[in-house]
C-alpha cells in the first residue's frame, strides 16, 4: 500500500545534540512538507520542497534544517539552535496542485530533555 | 491577509447528537477546502474536500461540509455523535497557488459524552 512512513514513533535526545527524522513515502508525490504540532497551536509549517533539490522556508524555519535528494525521501534535522524541540513532528506530502489533499505520516515524537 | 479561522477549541456533545464544527476563511477569491480528523498520537487523515464542484461535500464517517461563499464558511457536521468520532478535527484552506502549503487552522477538539 502506498503511504508516508516516519520513523522513529518516538526519539529521546539531550539538550545540545542535533537529530534527524526520518519521512519517506511511495506516492509519487512531488511535493513534502515538515509541521511542528505542539498542544493548541495546531500545525505550523517549517519546510517545503515542491521539487527534488529544492526547498522552502515555512512559518518556523529557524533552528531546523531539511534536505531533498530523493523523490521519495525528506528528512528533517532539528538541531542544537532549535529552542524548544520536543514536540510533535508530522511529514507529509502531495501532488504539485492547489486542489490536492496532503497525505500524512503518523508523525514523530521528539523530546529533549 | 488569507487566513484560517476555527470557532470553539473544544466541542462536548452527547452520543447522537448533531455534531457542528465551524470553520470560516478570509480571501476574496473562493479557496479550495479540507476537513482533516486527528486521533491521538496519529497523523491527520482527511475527511472531506471542497473544490468547487458542489457546495455540499459528502466525507467519510459520515461527516459533511457546505461551502457557502457569502459567509465564507465551511462548517463540518455529523447528524449523529457517535463515541468513535472523538478527536481533534481541523480545517485546512488551499489559496489556489499551486506553490502555496495549505493553510490549517488551530484545530477543534470534540468530546462525545455518553
Amino acid at each position: 500500500d502506498g503511504g508516508i512512513t516516519q520513523s522513529p514513533k518516538y526519539l529521546f535526545r539531550k539538550e545540545g545534540q542535533n537529530v534527524t527524522l526520518s519521512c519517506e513515502q511511495n506516492l509519487n508525490h512531488d511535493a513534502m512538507y515538515w509541521y511542528r504540532q505542539d498542544p493548541g497551536q495546531g500545525l505550523r509549517l517549517i519546510y517545503y520542497s515542491q521539487i527534488v533539490n529544492d526547498f522552502q522556508k515555512g512559518d518556523i524555519a529557524e533552528g531546523y534544517s531539511v534536505s531533498r535528494e530523493k523523490k521519495e525521501s525528506f528528512p528533517l534535522t532539528v538541531t542544537s539552535a532549535q529552542k524548544n524541540p520536543t514536540a510533535f513532528y508530522l511529514c507529509a506530502s502531495s501532488m504539485r496542485s492547489s486542489s490536492s489533499p496532503l497525505h500524512f505520516g503518523n508523525g514523530t515524537r521528539l523530546t529533549v530533555t | 491577509a488569507q487566513s484560517v479561522t476555527q470557532l470553539g477549541s473544544h466541542v462536548s456533545v452527547s452520543e447522537g447528537a448533531l455534531v457542528l464544527l465551524r470553520c470560516n476563511y478570509s480571501s476574496s477569491v473562493p479557496p479550495y477546502l479540507f476537513w482533516y480528523v486527528q486521533y491521538p498520537n496519529q497523523g491527520l487523515q482527511l475527511l472531506l474536500k471542497y473544490t468547487s464542484a458542489a457546495t455540499l461535500v459528502k466525507g467519510i464517517n459520515g461527516f459533511e461540509a457546505e461551502f457557502k461563499k457569502s459567509e465564507t464558511s465551511f462548517h463540518l457536521t455529523k447528524p449523529s455523535a457517535h463515541m468513535s468520532d472523538a478527536a481533534e478535527y481541523f480545517c485546512a484552506v488551499s489559496f489556489f497557488s499551486g506553490n502555496t502549503p495549505l493553510v490549517f487552522g488551530k484545530g477543534t477538539r470534540l468530546s462525545v459524552i455518553a
